[in-house]
Order: structure tokens, then C-alpha cells, then sequence
């Protein structure tokens, strides 16, 4: 199983309402990421988990919470968003440690703020 | 084939030519480097990945070549497909603690039959 897999595919959701994004791997990946793409443009990097534990936080707005409850899952928590937060939002998983290997994406979920 | 010496965000070629994208990237300390290609629609796949001691690998109808003297990276597409277009994404990731996988600019390939 080399699959990532991301719910909701699609979410509209109120600048008022609290949602959740969810990731789950199987492939006893060690280190997961969310990143955020907007159209046209690569991946950013918004948080890097590595045993289960947050190591990379690049800044990004409180209103985004990441969470990661075992080894296998990895919420993003959403509220108060802003229009301008809309874009799809891809979570991916790798091995730990070196050498670096490649990470696997989701199929992301695609986040419309209204 | 199409070849370009720059990055450029769109490449059109004719099914059957030889595509070449090109990346430059950032990090002297980066020492393995991926291409991802992503649908439309889709996550990025992973297409083939190379590392700071090599300046070639080869897969199945894909070429890396990494040139890190001037931070350079291309990926080769042999005898394109429709099934090709897509945004092409050089990756990297720093020899470095407290880093990850950083996406450089991406090219959209549209290949015509």
C-alpha cells in the first residue's frame, strides 16, 4: 500500500465555521507533511510532523492547527479561515531519518473559503 | 526535441519528441532531489529522484541530470505522450536538520498529438 489518503476531496466551508482536514497513511512512514498550493504554483510547506511530534511550523497563521493523534493519521484543524485560504491543500508522508527518501502525496483536498 | 536552458513555465511539444525540463535550484547544502509530476486534479507523483553524488540517473523513458555546480537539475522525457502533460516540480531537501521537501517553480507540459 503506497496510498495516502485525504477526506474530504472538496470542502466549502464559512469564514465563521471550524472543519477538519484528515490524512492517513499506511506505509509506516514516520515523518508527514501538510503543505498548501495555490494555482499555477508548487507546494508550500506549512507543517512537518516527525514521530508524531510537530518539528516544522513555517509560519503559518493559528487559524490553522495541525494535529497528530498516532503514526498512521494527520488532521489539520481549520477556523475563522479567510477567503484568501482557498487552495488545495496536500498532505504527504515519507521515511524518517537519512538518507532522505521520497515523499507521497495525497490527492489533496481542495478548500474553499466563502 | 524541445530543450530549453531556462526555466520556463510552459513547454509544448509534439507527441513522439524529446522533452526537456529544467530547474534551478536554491541550497548548495541540498543533496537529493526529486520530480514530481502532478495532474490536474491531483497530487504530485513521485517520477524520479537523484542523488548529490551522482550527476546521472536513468528510468523508464525519464533522465535526471544534476549539475551542481551551477545548482542545476533537468529532467529528459523520451518519445512524449499525451499522457505526459502535466506541471513538471523539481523538489529538493537540504542536508540540513529542520528541513523538508521545498518545491521549485513548476512547468506546465502540454504535449500534442
Amino acid at each position: 500500500d503506497t496510498e495516502v489518503t485525504q477526506t474530504p476531496k472538496h470542502l466549502v466551508m464559512g469564514m465563521t465555521n471550524k472543519k477538519s482536514l484528515k490524512c492517513e497513511q499506511h506505509m509506516g512512514h514516520r515523518a508527514m507533511y501538510w503543505y498548501k498550493q495555490k494555482a499555477k504554483k508548487p507546494p508550500e510547506l506549512m507543517f512537518v510532523y516527525s514521530y508524531e511530534k510537530l518539528s516544522i511550523n513555517e509560519s503559518v497563521p493559528s487559524r490553522f492547527s495541525p494535529e497528530c493523534p498516532n503514526s498512521s493519521l494527520l488532521n489539520l484543524h481549520l477556523h475563522a479561515l479567510q477567503p484568501e485560504d482557498s487552495a488545495l491543500y496536500l498532505c504527504a508522508s515519507s521515511q524518517e531519518g537519512q538518507p532522505n527518501t521520497e515523499a507521497f502525496f495525497g490527492q489533496g483536498t481542495r478548500l474553499t473559503v466563502v | 526535441g524541445e530543450s530549453v536552458g531556462l526555466h520556463l513555465p510552459t513547454l509544448s511539444v509534439q507527441e513522439g519528441d524529446n522533452s526537456i525540463i529544467n530547474c534551478a535550484y536554491s541550497n548548495s547544502a541540498s543533496d537529493y532531489f526529486i520530480w514530481y509530476k502532478q495532474e490536474s486534479g491531483k497530487g504530485p507523483q513521485f517520477i524520479i529522484d537523484i542523488r548529490s553524488n551522482m550527476d546521472k540517473r536513468q528510468g523508464q523513458r525519464v533522465t535526471v541530470l544534476l549539475n551542481k555546480t551551477v545548482k542545476h537539475l533537468s529532467l529528459q522525457i523520451a518519445a512524449t505522450q499525451p499522457g505526459d502533460s502535466a506541471v513538471y516540480f523539481c523538489a529538493e531537501i537540504p542536508n540540513q536538520a529542520g528541513t523538508a521537501l521545498i518545491f521549485g517553480k513548476g512547468t506546465t507540459l502540454s504535449v500534442s498529438s
